[in-house]
């Protein structure tokens, strides 16, 4: 079946960029998410990205998918304390009523 | 954007008790809503998908006759622990696609449910 995997932890210096990584096994995905979520929260999406796209930029984030890998980056330049939380790398298929599936977080940690 | 709102944000009940939680889309329509459940520290896994008018369909594991889902129109769909036991105490999230649209879905803030 499908399955999302990212790396547990990141921790990084207020300013520095962070780069959170996600591989997925599915090659029929089209749709590629980050979510953010904080300490009791619900998800926050961040952004999302098609499967016919490289790249996506909006103001600090960047993502970056190598679909032949079936890779996917966020990149947060200039993380700021208030971007410590769990991110959560999804994706899902492109047909009507297909769910996301989620990878288990990686939790960011930014100390200033 | 697409609002998402789930009620209540948290509940705690008694062992035995049935507890609804309810998952509106607030400004569109949604044929397709999902339900999830985040243990503590741990990813969100997808429990069922409710289809509006028709049946849920669960994922392997879940128990239908435990965790009733019903979405009776376009813009609700609830979920209901019944008999509840402390081993369903967990953070129950929705999301919802507007009908017709393939792209982004949305999700509502969660359901905490403490069962003592």
């Amino acid at each position: 079946g499908e399955d999302v995997e990212q790396s547990l932890f990141l921790s990084v210096r207020e300013g520095d960029s962070s780069v959170i990584n996600c591989t997925y096994t599915d090659s029929s995905s089209t749709y590629l998410y980050w979510y953010k979520q904080e300490p009791g929260a619900g998800l926050q999406l961040l952004t999302y990205i098609f499967s016919n796209m490289d790249m996506k930029q909006d103001q600090r984030l960047t993502v970056l998918l190598n679909k032949k890998d079936k890779h996917l980056s966020l990149r947060i330049a200039d993380t700021q304390t208030g971007d410590s939380a769990i991110y959560f790398c999804a994706e899902r298929e492109y047909q009507a009523g297909t769910a996301l599936i989620f990878g288990k977080g990686t939790t960011l940690s930014v100390s200033s | 954007g697409a609002v998402v709102s789930q009620h209540p944000s948290w509940v705690i009940c008694k062992s035995g008790t049935s507890v609804k939680i309810e998952c509106r889309s607030l400004d569109f329509q949604a044929t397709t809503m999902f339900w999830y459940r985040q243990f503590p520290k741990q990813s969100l896994m997808l429990m069922a998908t409710s289809n509006e008018g028709s049946k849920a369909t669960y994922e392997q594991g879940v128990e239908k006759d435990k965790f009733l889902i019903n979405h009776a129109s376009l813009t609700l769909s609830t979920l209901t622990v019944t008999s509840a036991h402390p081993e369903d105490s967990s953070f129950y999230i929705c999301s919802a696609r507007e009908s017709g649209n393939t792209g982004e879905l949305f999700f509502g803030e969660g359901s905490r449910l403490t069962v003592l």
